[in-house]
């Protein structure tokens, strides 16, 4: 097992332009979690599923941010018509249930 | 909203012990303490966690005050390879799917 993975590392894309990012959690983590983070402030939280089942939004999951875990393995995030704001990093962690969540790498997105 | 106050900033010598101070003065009885880190560009890391009693592990020992509305991360050896944005967090385990909400965290810098 190597842990959480983020996919891609990097992005750098258009405003405007849709993205969409991928985690695969740690096998048989039930829980999995997305988290934001700009420069200098801690994660903020985003979503969180439970298996397949999207328990939690944010509100600052607005309607161009779209998740899914369609086999309640790995996950999609989506951001449509990307603005600069959403400049961030963005973590994917995963957990067992009442167990400490693992956090990947996360992916560096920059809207240009 | 963070429940918990740590200091901004913090500064130690190589070799000797960090005290990482947090204040969670509106802490439940069924609410953890937890700490994370993060060092520059990486997701963050699980250190150790407590409800009432003082916890140790391989990295680090947790003091948690008798009332609980304190406690005390303790690095005993820091390294330079300790400096890191090191985050107290109180989780919710029962409810909020073990969601975790950070602060700003503490800057921990490790000297030579």
């Amino acid at each position: 097992d190597t842990g959480v993975s983020q996919d891609p590392r990097h992005k750098i894309t258009k405003r405007g332009q849709n993205v969409t990012f991928r985690c695969d959690p740690i096998s048989e983590h039930n829980r999995l979690y997305w988290y934001r983070q700009t420069l200098g402030q801690g994660p903020e939280f985003l979503t969180y599923f439970q298996n397949e089942a999207q328990l939690e939004k944010s509100r600052l999951l607005s309607d161009r941010f779209s998740a899914e875990r369609p086999k309640g393995s790995f996950s999609t995030l989506e951001i449509q018509r990307t603005e600069q704001g959403d400049s961030a990093m963005y973590l994917c962690a995963s957990s067992p249930p009442y167990d400490e969540a693992f956090f990947g790498q996360g992916t560096r997105l920059t809207v240009v | 909203d963070a429940k918990t106050t740590q200091p901004p900033s913090m500064d130690c010598a190589e070799g000797r012990a960090a005290n990482l101070p947090c204040n969670h003065s509106t802490i439940s009885g069924n609410e953890y303490v937890y700490w994370y880190r993060q060092i520059h560009s990486q997701g963050p890391q699980y250190i150790i966690h407590g409800l009432k009693n003082n916890e140790t592990n391989e990295m680090a020992s947790l003091i948690i005050t008798e009332d609980r509305k304190s406690s005390t991360l303790i690095l005993p050896h820091a390294t330079l390879r300790d400096t890191a944005v090191y985050y107290c967090i109180v989780r919710v385990e029962y409810n909020q799917g073990g969601k975790l909400i950070f602060g700003q965290g503490t800057e921990l810098s490790v000297k030579p």
